[in-house]
């Protein structure tokens, strides 16, 4: 089955130990996101990577990384959290970035991180 | 101002109704156009690209008018399972391939 697969799904943490959220897609995928989500600010891209080791900030990158060794693997990391990092978190694939980006997004079900 | 916009809602509508919701976008060299749906906090999922032409899938038409920036969801004898928040997303010509989305605006089909 196609699937962007993220772990954990939930997390609840304390404020500066470092956490890695996975995201994995099984199609084939060159392109390749990170979102969070919070209420009435809609998506916001954190990071995304065009292909294997090549990787660009989103609108919201400060206090993430990212890394793209594989072309099916999309860590997302946050090496010191703060409370202001508890939100919603997506990744996502599509077949190819491209420009214009007209490939529709195949989303995992999220994970919910808590910062206290 | 927000790059993309619409309003949250929500829209209480009667089940078989018709509802239309629209999204504005600033950026006139906007490329690319979608509206996307999402169940209760869960992943987006898309429901429609929209095409300078317009276009329809069964029940749901989407526009675009590029003149007033601004595109369009019309939802014709809606479901109960309609019920969603409904997300429109831009992609910007030379924006580094980046999606701009709104932040919904939200639905409920009531009996």
């Amino acid at each position: 089955e196609a699937q962007v697969t993220q772990n954990p799904r939930y997390l609840i943490t304390v404020t500066g130990k470092k956490l890695t959220v996975t995201c994995s897609q099984n199609m084939n995928h060159e392109y390749m996101s990170w979102y969070r989500q919070d209420p009435g600010l809609g998506l916001r891209q954190i990071y995304y990577s065009m292909n294997v080791e090549v990787t660009d900030k989103g609108d919201v990158p400060e206090g993430y990384k990212v890394s793209r060794k594989e072309k099916r693997n999309f860590p997302l990391i946050l090496e010191s959290p703060s409370p202001n990092q508890t939100s919603l978190y997506f990744c996502a694939s599509s077949l190819f970035g491209g420009q214009p980006n007209n490939q529709p997004q195949h989303f995992g079900d999220g994970t919910r991180l808590s910062i206290l | 101002r927000k790059e993309v916009e619409q309003d949250p809602g929500p829209f209480n509508v009667p089940e078989g109704a018709t509802v239309a919701f629209n999204c504005t976008y600033s950026n006139s060299a906007s490329q690319s156009f979608f509206w996307y749906r999402q169940d209760c906090r869960k992943e987006p999922k898309l429901l429609m690209s929209v095409y300078s032409s317009g276009n329809e899938d069964g029940r749901f038409t989407a526009q675009l008018n590029r003149a007033s920036q601004y595109i369009s969801l019309l939802i014709r004898d809606s479901k109960l399972s309609d019920s969603a928040t409904y997300l429109c997303v831009v992609s910007l010509l030379m924006s580094n391939y980046q999606l701009i989305w709104g932040a919904g605006t939200k639905l409920i089909i009531k009996p």
